[in-house]
């Protein structure tokens, strides 16, 4: 079946600096790649969409230039967290679309900035 | 907004049959109603999804109703490992076909 890599699962990193995420889909092209972020005991919340080749559409209230995502190929998606702060403390989840009506989702990464 | 409504919570017997509701009454005719599962600080796992008719596969079956305002997973046979947050889904019918997420139910499989 259609797998999603996500790297890395885990990072911590320090106050103003900045940390990427890597979505790939293994066996498959994503043409679309979803960002999501979801706090403790809360459910998924759609950050922004990311097409092949063009800008990503993000969610309302979700700045665009703190959370950077890059889709340059089929098979890649990243999410860069720029100038990191603790509330930017969260889990990262992405998903891509496996045409038809599927979608796979990684398995997320626990980012923790201190 | 979600447009999904489910209980917070559910208990079930381990090795009982365990039906999760969820209401959807504002879906639209071409809307898609999904369900996955998550288990602590993992990634989702998805289980099924259906238009309008019943459906079944290797995990569960998802009953919809007549006139798609609600759904029943059933997952036959629960296991311990089925603890889980399961979350149903509508698929928003825009240029992206985004999932928007509900709050999900808990569900606690009991020994």
């Amino acid at each position: 079946g259609a797998v999603v890599s996500q790297h890395p699962s885990r990072v911590i990193c320090k106050s103003g600096t900045s940390v990427k995420i890597e979505c790939r889909s293994l066996d498959f092209q994503a043409t679309t790649m979803f960002w999501y972020r979801q706090f403790p005991k809360k459910s998924l919340m759609l950050m922004a969409t990311s097409n092949e080749g063009s800008k990503a559409t993000y969610e309302q209230g979700v700045e665009k230039d703190k959370f950077l995502i890059n889709h340059a190929s089929l098979t890649l998606s990243t999410l860069t967290v720029t100038s990191a702060h603790p509330e930017d403390s969260s889990f990262y989840i992405c998903s891509a679309s496996t045409g038809g009506n599927g979608y796979t989702f990684g398995s997320g990464t626990r980012l923790t900035v201190v | 907004d979600a447009k999904t409504t489910q209980p917070t919570s559910m208990d079930c017997a381990e090795g009982r049959a365990a039906n999760l509701p969820c209401n959807h009454s504002t879906i639209s005719g071409n809307e898609y109603v999904y369900w996955y599962r998550q288990i602590h600080s993992q990634g989702p796992q998805y289980i099924i999804h259906g238009l309008k008719n019943n459906e079944t596969n290797e995990m569960a079956s998802l009953i919809i109703t007549e006139d798609r305002k609600s759904s029943t997973l059933i997952l036959p046979h629960a296991t311990l490992r089925d603890t889980a947050v399961y979350y149903c889904i509508v698929r928003v019918r825009d240029s992206n076909y985004q999932l928007i997420w509900g709050a999900g139910t808990k569900l606690i499989i009991k020994p």
